[in-house]
């Protein structure tokens, strides 16, 4: 069946504006987790979505970042006013259940100029 | 102490040997763990579930010490193709359900 899939697979900004990362889970998963991996770095956990319950935002860096998860499919990653410093790989992953074996998307390239 | 620790490597092997790596965690009540294995520039990608003592699979075996609070990963019969590196995942209860704590990796280089 389909994987994980993420949208763009690049994006490149300028510092300043806001940026939109898409992640589609697999159908009938029902958590879903946001990374982010710097190069030659490991994987930093931002937030994540079981079922309709509220999210864990604990891992976002700052309040310019945000998801949201409609229907309980689709995420968004937001981030408002871009630095240099969220240049980085967007990694979205699903499970069946939090707790149960996730798996990833391709990634989100993110380049801040 | 880490949630995860792993070996801190990189493991520089050459191909027919078996390697094992090793992965601790800190929270005594996680019940399931995970290896993942990670391509340069790519996803991580699920190698292996750890829900009771072990699991094999092929060249592959995982050793759960519960006492001890850690995770082994043996690979045998090291193909070039197995150079990555390894992530140990313990998923972590918290109030909103289960969130996974990543280690920071393990990299083996299988060598010619």
């Amino acid at each position: 069946g389909a994987g994980v899939s993420q949208s763009p697979s690049n994006k490149v900004t300028e510092k300043g504006k806001d940026v939109e990362l898409r992640c589609d889970p697999i159908s009938g998963h029902t958590a879903l987790y946001w990374y982010r991996q710097s190069l030659g770095q490991g994987l930093e956990f931002l937030i994540y979505f079981q079922g309709n319950s509220a999210p864990d935002k604990s891992g976002l860096p700052s309040d310019r970042f945000s998801a949201e998860r409609t229907g309980g499919s689709v995420s968004t990653l937001t981030i408002q006013r871009t630095q240099q410093e969220d240049s980085a790989v967007y990694l979205c992953a699903s499970s069946l259940v939090s707790g149960y074996e996730q798996y990833f998307g391709p990634g989100t390239r993110l380049t801040v100029t | 102490r880490k949630e995860v620790e792993q070996d801190p490597g990189p493991f520089n092997v050459p191909e027919g040997a078996t390697v094992a790596f090793n992965c601790t965690y800190s929270n005594s009540a996680s019940q399931s763990f995970f290896w993942y294995r990670q391509d340069c520039r790519k996803e991580p990608k699920l190698l292996m579930s750890v829900y009771s003592s072990g699991n094999e699979d092929g060249r592959f075996t995982a050793q759960l010490n519960r006492a001890s609070q850690y995770i082994s990963l043996l690979i045998r019969d090291s193909k070039l193709s197995d150079s990555a590196t390894y992530l140990c995942v313990v998923p972590l209860a918290d109030n909103y359900g289960q969130n996974f704590v990543f280690g920071p990796g393990t990299r083996l280089s299988v060598l010619p």
